[in-house]
């Protein structure tokens, strides 16, 4: 089972300044089975970028994804006060998915 | 509209069972894996289990294998999971996601919609 280890846990910043979330595996991964998703507080998560790099429907520009093997990173260029939220990777291998733990991107 | 909506939750005891649903519409249901996914009180996200569009593969994650059974009716566009053997540490919000795409080598996949969740507590 492939293993998704995410970092930090916690990024305390400022509207308007870049966050970068790492997601790291302990084996390597398709780049094409690879998406970040995005979780408010009561509410399901909603993709944001899949295959590595491509952002979802109606996700601004800001958000940019990169990697590929064992390391992807999701990029938010200038944080905006709706995008403090939970961010998880989530890849697909042998027939079995899993989640990283998650990243919590706060004020 | 793609719409996930899940039932079935509920308080059940230690050892108890239950069986959520997911009803989908505004997509060919038929045509599309689906999974379960979990989510503990201020936890993660953790992968419960999936079933290909026919229905005829299904797969589990370590915590829940032999205890829990995913099925679908793609005749009334309906995903199942019965869950047996009910423990403290099965309590969450249940979702069900929808998959896009195929598991070939080169195209994208992964979980395009989610339901809103259906809540499972296990507790005496």
């Amino acid at each position: 089972e492939i293993v998704l280890t995410q970092s930090p846990g916690t990024l305390s910043l400022s509207p308007g300044e870049r966050a970068t979330l790492s997601c790291r595996a302990s084996q390597r991964v398709s780049s094409s089975y690879l998406a970040w998703y995005q979780q408010k507080p009561g509410q399901a998560p909603r993709v944001v970028i899949f295959a590595s790099s491509i952002r979802a429907t109606g996700i601004p520009d800001r958000f940019s994804g990169s990697g590929s093997g064992t390391d992807f990173t999701l990029t938010i260029s200038r944080l905006e006060p709706e995008d403090f939220a939970v961010y998880y990777c989530l890849q697909y291998g042998s027939s079995l998915w899993t989640f990283g733990q998650g990243t919590k991107v706060e004020i | 509209e793609v719409q996930l909506l899940e039932s079935g939750g509920g308080l059940v005891q230690p050892g108890g069972f239950l069986r959520l649903s997911c009803a989908g519409s505004g997509f060919t249901f038929s045509s599309h894996a689906m999974n379960w996914v979990r989510q503990a009180p201020g936890k993660g996200l953790e992968w419960v289990s999936g079933i290909s569009a026919g229905g005829d593969d299904s797969y589990y994650g370590d915590s829940v294998k032999g205890r829990f059974t995913i099925s679908r009716d793609n005749s009334k566009d309906t995903l199942f999971l019965q869950m047996n053997s009910l423990r403290a540490g099965d309590t969450a919000m249940y979702y069900c996601a929808k998959t896009r795409g195929l598991a070939v080598a080169g195209t994208p996949y992964y979980f395009d919609y989610w339901g809103r969740g259906t809540l499972v507590t296990v507790s005496s």
